[in-house]
């Protein structure tokens, strides 16, 4: 069983519209979390990351992080045709530096 | 720049012939890890290192092994390939206490 369970495994919005990626992770010792997005045929390239209660927001991207629940999830306003990819969580548990990653939620934008 | 190469980013093998992906990084990082990637199941991670002549299991070792003579280069050998190891395989560093920095793959094919 995976560490790390995101939701859904694929979204589709409009261009303009609001996505919505889930993450939770099933180890207590997790203290960190990344989001990463892979276009493509390319390689993952971090996007995001929280390590505290609360939200973080960077432009059209916004993380959120529930520490006792140990779920994040990553909001994309005015999503573009670009951000369609595979959108990667990943958390650090107990082995220092080792990243578990989810499975991935594959977003598709349409225009 | 700092970065992750990875050599070579095509390879098709035979079926119980001998592999070995190659990954050289200019970050100066500690850790390296070594993943896999298929359809459905995100990022597995097959081999990490801490450090020159430190080499780890991850979560699926079996049939592959690593090595890590030095700082900048960490490799993954397949012994003997099998057709279930086809796959895309990525190496990335971090240094333990922040993101990954990704090679840009290695598509390996076991005929």
């Amino acid at each position: 069983q995976q560490k790390v369970q995101q939701s859904p495994e694929s979204l589709i919005v409009p261009e303009g519209g609001m996505a919505s990626l889930n993450c939770t992770s099933s180890d207590r010792n997790v203290d960190y979390f990344w989001w990463y997005r892979q276009h493509s045929g390319k390689s993952p390239k971090m996007l995001m990351s929280i390590f505290s209660n609360g939200e973080k927001e960077e432009g059209r991207f916004t993380v959120h992080l529930n520490k006792a629940s140990l779920h994040t999830s990553l909001h994309i306003r005015d999503s573009q045709p670009s951000d369609s990819a595979l959108y990667l969580c990943a958390a650090r548990g107990s082995a220092l530096g080792r990243l578990h990653f989810g499975a991935g939620t594959q977003l598709i934008v349409i225009p | 720049e700092a970065a992750v190469t990875q050599s070579p980013r095509n390879k098709v093998a035979v079926t119980g012939g001998k592999v070995t992906l190659s990954c050289n990084q200019t970050n100066n990082h500690n850790n390296m890890y070594w993943y896999r990637q298929d359809t459905g199941h995100g990022l597995r991670l097959i081999h990490y290192s801490y450090g020159a002549g430190s080499t780890e299991k991850g979560d699926i070792p079996d049939g592959y092994k690593a090595s890590r003579p030095s700082q900048e280069n960490f490799s993954l050998i397949l012994e003997l390939a099998t057709p279930s190891q086809t796959s895309v395989y990525f190496c990335a560093s971090g240094d333990g206490t922040a993101s990954y920095t990704f090679g840009s793959g290695t598509r390996l094919l076991v005929i």
